[in-house]
């Protein structure tokens, strides 16, 4: 079965940065895509990013200009690069993938806590 | 973006009842509704995809139907483990995926 394991989250000032991993195991069915999402404290899900497997990226508006989504194939992990960080970026990422299009991300890892904080 | 509206926000109900939670999109999403359950400290557990699909290894209780707007999510015969939060999600517009603001099923 598919894993995937966040790491890289923490505490860091706004204005800083941080770089998520998420390390996946060998997949069995090639995904269509990997994602970012992410649940502030108290919040619903929302969608950060995407890597299809062809490696189009694209960002939520709220993250555009900031966050940069990347991936090392070799090492069957995903990243998530984040510059500029605000208070309101705190939250717990989760990586997760698709290997259906259009049916929703079958496959997430646990989460890693970042918190923007002064 | 397509706004998701999930209702209620939150519900009390006992083991062996019957629950329905339902969410509505902005706007036409077709059958590209899906439905996760979330508990504390776990990754989110996809059960429904495609409105009405059920995901491998879900249990039967669980289902969905709905199509265009409307959409719901039944669990038939809550049991203990079911009590956690569940959010539906739009897979309509690619790369701008919403979900609704979550459902928490507490033990009454």
């Amino acid at each position: 079965e598919v894993q995937l394991v966040e790491s890289g989250g923490g505490l860091v000032q706004p204005g800083g940065s941080l770089r998520l991993s998420c390390a996946a195991s060998p997949f069995t069915v090639s995904p269509t895509f990997m994602s970012w999402v992410r649940q502030a404290p108290g919040k619903g899900l929302e969608w950060v990013s995407v890597m299809y497997s062809g490696g189009n990226t694209y960002y939520a508006a709220s993250v555009k200009g900031r966050f940069t989504i990347s991936r090392h194939n070799s090492e069957n992990t995903l990243y998530l690069q984040m510059n500029s960080l605000r208070v309101e970026d705190t939250a717990v990422y989760y990586c997760a993938t698709a290997t259906r299009p259009g049916a929703g991300f079958d496959y997430w890892g646990q989460g890693t806590l970042v918190t923007v904080s002064s | 973006d397509i706004q998701m509206t999930q209702s209620p926000s939150s519900l009390s109900a006992s083991v062996g009842d019957r629950v329905t939670i339902t969410c509505r999109a902005s706007q036409i999403i077709n059958s590209y509704l899906n439905w996760y359950q979330h508990k504390p400290g776990k990754a989110p557990k996809l059960l429904i995809y495609s409105a009405s699909s059920l995901q491998s290894g879900v249990p039967s209780r669980f289902s969905g139907s709905g199509s265009g707007t409307d959409f719901t999510l039944t669990i038939s015969g809550l049991q203990p483990e079911d009590f956690a939060t569940y959010f539906c999600q739009q897979s309509y517009t690619s790369f701008s995926w919403t979900f609704g603001q979550g459902t928490k099923v507490e033990i009454k």
